[in-house]
């Protein structure tokens, strides 16, 4: 069975520097990735995903994702974090359209002005 | 704009009640997913199904049930409610034929035992 490792519970960052939320994911043929994240009080949205094709992935918002097979890892990444990015961050993955997603336990995320 | 809707989105009730937690979304996903989330844990996968009238358990053993007489209601009844229940539920929808499970979820329904 697939498993999801976020190597960090608690990432605190001051305003305007950059983060690495980390995400490892146990191995398997072939896989599909995703980042969501939880603001308080709410569910989890989508923040982007990594299907096949290019192994940099990004979102709307600034975050940037890379899918690394040979380290079966997908990193979470954004070079200047806002007071606003203040959330929980869960990783994802499954090995098949017909599988459900399998998450990691979460990182929060901490941005101090 | 949320298109998947949970209800009630807070409840404190006493040991023993049953307890119906809601579910629609208005999408017309086949898929449908009950996740159980607790502080610093991994969100668990209690109960999904993948059409009308088929229902699987996840890999959280559960003392829930969860039916699906409509595309669009997926509700979770737990029989008599123990202080162990006490947790957020999320319920999720994908689409069929995506390629990939990418999941809409609801707010979340946090119920509280005594």
């Amino acid at each position: 069975a697939q498993s999801v490792t976020q190597l960090d519970s608690q990432v605190p960052v001051f305003e305007e520097a950059p983060v690495e939320l980390r995400c490892n994911y146990s191995s398997s043929v072939s896989v599909y990735l995703f980042w969501y994240v939880q603001y308080p009080n709410q569910g989890l949205q989508l923040l982007l995903k990594y299907l096949s094709g290019s192994t940099l992935v990004e979102s709307i918002n600034g975050f940037e994702a890379e899918f690394n097979k040979s380290q079966t890892s997908f990193h979470l990444r954004k070079p200047s974090v806002h007071i606003s990015d203040t959330a929980e961050y869960f990783c994802a993955v499954s090995s098949s359209g017909n599988t459900p997603l399998v998450f990691g336990k979460g990182t929060r995320l901490s941005v101090i002005a | 704009e949320a298109d998947i809707y949970q209800t009630p989105r807070y409840l404190v009730i006493g040991t023993g009640k049953k307890i119906t937690l809601e579910c629609s979304q208005t999408m017309g996903h086949d898929k449908m997913y009950w996740y159980q989330q607790d502080p610093g844990m991994e969100l668990h996968l209690i109960h999904y199904s993948y059409g009308v009238n088929s229902t699987e358990k996840g890999d959280l053993s559960s003392e829930s049930t969860v039916s699906r007489i409509r595309t669009e209601h997926f509700p979770l009844t737990l029989e008599s409610a123990r202080p162990s229940h006490t947790s957020q539920y999320l319920c999720a929808s994908s689409e069929e034929g995506t390629g990939a499970n990418v999941l809409t979820f609801g707010a979340g329904s946090r119920l509280t035992v005594l």
